[in-house]
């Protein structure tokens, strides 16, 4: 089985300028979510989509939104970038619900590396 | 609120000696509790996991970890050090919300293992 890929793997943009990451979950897996990884904030959950649904979210402002498809692909948008929005952008799957089947687990992309200029 | 609290920003080990890696958390609500590891210029990678059940969980690479509800506790170890152990070691609580679940994660311990 494929991995959780991640697109790109590196990026640069300016201020004031969008961003769109996709990834793509292990096949068969529902659920994905994402976080931000910066050195000064550390790890943060951004949020979650399970069957084209947000499921869950983090506390970042609404320039950070994402979608997931009908084949569980997601992609995240950062509009509006701001500096501080470089960070290594992580994306994980899982078959249905982290948290509530108890032998499930989850599986991470290699990230998107973002460097806003 | 929600917190996670990781004792140790930086820990070193012998090879061959306990890891102990230290977790606290609050949550206002019984929480599900995590334990990632991130090797260097890798990805994140779940070592275990609580949700229900028993409290003391096996997770990967010889790892488990013990949910201590009186103590607020979810400390990770591991009975012997192996050189590719050397990682960051990230805890985590989630809890529910009346919309959403929230995760938050701990600063993160760097792990050295000295030969």
């Amino acid at each position: 089985k494929a991995g959780v890929t991640q697109t790109p793997r590196y990026l640069i943009k300016t201020r004031g300028q969008q961003v769109t990451l996709s990834c793509s979950p292990i096949s068969g897996h529902r659920s994905v979510s994402w976080y931000q990884q910066t050195p000064g904030q550390g790890l943060q959950f951004l949020f979650e989509y399970f069957s084209e649904t947000q499921r869950n979210k983090g506390n970042f402002p609404g320039r950070f939104s994402g979608r997931q498809f009908s084949n569980s692909r997601s992609e995240m948008n950062v509009s509006t970038l701001e500096l501080g929005d470089s960070a290594l952008y992580l994306c994980a799957s899982s078959p249905r619900d982290l948290k509530r089947v108890p032998q499930e687990t989850q599986y991470f992309g290699p990230g998107t590396r973002l460097l806003v200029l | 609120a929600q917190s996670v609290t990781q004792l140790g920003s930086h820990v070193s080990v012998s090879e061959g000696a306990l890891v102990l890696l230290r977790c606290n958390y609050s949550s206002s609500v019984p929480p599900y509790l995590f334990w990632y590891v991130q090797y260097p210029n890798q990805g994140l990678q779940l070592l275990l996991k609580y949700t229900t059940g028993a409290t003391l969980v096996k997770g990967i690479n010889g790892f488990e970890a013990e949910f201590k509800k009186s103590e607020t506790s979810f400390h990770l170890t591991k009975p012997s050090a192996h050189m590719s152990d050397a990682a960051e070691y990230f805890c985590a609580v989630s809890e529910s919300g009346t919309s959403y679940d929230k995760v938050i994660f701990g600063p993160g311990t760097s792990l050295s293992v000295i030969p």
